[in-house]
């Protein structure tokens, strides 16, 4: 078993819908999450950076985490055909050297 | 300072040739790390330096590969003897201290042909 899932897709949505991406993860230990947007031959951006459980917002963006459940969640309102990529979750803990990453999503927003 | 830096963005080789790739990491930041990502796929961890000094390897990074971080600054990933299974994205990143945001470059695509 991985020890962070994510669903594959590909994710297919019209344009100004409520996007939600998931991972879900195995280790408890992992305390730090984060959301990456890569771009088709371009390396992962950096769009979200999560300490422990709950929300943080950044404009059209929510991370949401949840300890308990070890599920992880990006939602993205109204969005837009340039919000189409591939979104990775992922993770670390405060002892670890590397990120852990999900396989990532494809999302397709249709004008 | 724009981010980090990877050198070169593509790369064709021939099987059995060797690579040197080149990453500069964000002014400052102490971490550096190598990935390697194959499509579709998320990035697999190759190695981690923290300054100078490579503290960890993944049991991906057989002994044709080899990285280095001289003087605490850029680092360098040479993949000696080629093979096609090399084919893939090689991603760096870099980030100021122990849980901090790590920030990747735009990575180096390497074809084995």
């Amino acid at each position: 078993q991985k020890e962070v899932e994510q669903d594959p897709g590909p994710l297919s949505v019209p344009e100004g819908a409520i996007v939600s991406l998931n991972c879900t993860y195995s280790n408890s230990a992992f305390q730090y999450f984060m959301w990456y947007r890569q771009y088709s031959r371009k390396g992962p951006e950096l769009l979200m950076y999560t300490y422990s459980s709950g929300n943080k917002e950044d404009g059209r963006f929510t991370a949401q985490v949840d300890k308990s459940s070890k599920y992880i969640s990006l939602f993205i309102r109204d969005s837009q055909p340039s919000d189409s990529a591939t979104y990775l979750c992922a993770m670390w803990y405060s002892s670890a050297s590397k990120i852990i990453f999900g396989s990532g999503t494809r999302l397709s927003i249709r004008p | 300072d724009t981010g980090v830096s990877q050198d070169p963005r593509h790369k064709i080789t021939k099987r059995g040739q060797n690579v040197t790739f080149r990453c500069d990491p964000i002014s400052e930041h102490n971490r550096l790390y190598w990935y390697r990502q194959t499509l579709g796929q998320g990035p697999e961890f190759l190695t981690y330096f923290q300054n100078e000094a490579q503290l960890e390897k993944s049991r991906l990074l057989s002994d044709r590969f080899s990285a280095e971080r001289p003087k605490g600054s850029f680092s360098t990933l040479e993949i000696q003897r080629t093979e096609q299974g090399d084919s893939a994205m090689y991603l760096c990143a870099s980030s100021a201290d122990r849980n901090t945001e790590a920030f990747f470059g735009q990575g180096t695509r390497l074809t084995v042909v």
